[in-house]
């Protein structure tokens, strides 16, 4: 079993929608990480969050420290939100372990 | 926000031969970096972690005499392959910290060996 692990893998959504990204860890964490991959590879961190919640734009991200699970949402989601979008769990050291990531396609 | 410059972001090699990528902090002081590497349809996977100033710590399987660390100032650090060989063709990613806030990834390397 994988220490981080995320669901979906793959999502297609229609523009407009309302998207949920799910991510469970099994290890004890300093901070979730919330990153995005583009096609290309270049990786952009959405969030670092240790408690409650973030909102940044349309892009909201949730943690649950008993439950040891956080969500990412997307809002009014749109094709340019197509990537790949991995959580990763930040332990001691600032060493992260990530999730295999959820493809996200949102068509127009 | 903090940049993370990393470079080349593609890089064809012949194999035997040896590579080197950059991976630089551009407006901050970075205490620790990180290298990853990532295969086709895999998740990210730790290499190594490197402190300014000390060696490298290595992850289990990452042999430290073929992906040479170097992270010599607060701004810099570099993953030399050496002798590459075709299975070493993956993308290489840096991130870099400040301890204070959070990892920032550079843009990638795209190696191919042939």
């Amino acid at each position: 079993k994988n220490e981080v692990e995320q669901s979906p893998q793959n999502l297609t959504a229609q523009e407009g929608e309302f998207i949920t990204i799910n991510c469970s860890y099994s290890v004890g964490i300093s901070a979730l990480h919330w990153l995005q991959q583009h096609p290309g590879g270049g990786i952009v961190s959405l969030f670092m969050l240790s408690s409650g919640k973030k909102k940044h734009g349309r892009l909201i991200a949730t943690i649950n420290i008993q439950e040891k699970h956080s969500s990412l949402h997307i809002t009014a989601s749109h094709p340019r939100d197509s990537a790949v979008y991995i959580c990763a769990a930040e332990t001691s050291g600032s060493r992260l372990t990530f999730g295999e990531g959820t493809q996200l396609t949102v068509n127009p | 926000g903090a940049v993370v410059s990393q470079h080349p972001s593609r890089v064809i090699c012949k194999s035997g031969t040896s590579v080197k990528i950059e991976c630089r902090s551009l407006d901050f002081q970075a205490t620790t970096m990180f290298w990853y590497r990532q295969f086709p349809k895999q998740s990210l996977m730790l290499m190594a972690t490197s402190n300014e100033g000390s060696k490298a710590t290595y992850e289990q399987g990452v042999e430290k005499d073929k992906f040479l660390i170097n992270h010599a100032s607060l701004t810099l650090s570099t993953l030399t392959v050496t002798s590459a060989h075709p299975e070493d063709s993956s993308f290489y990613i840096c991130s870099a910290t400040d301890r204070l806030t959070e990892a920032f990834f550079g843009q990638g390397t795209r190696l191919t060996v042939v």
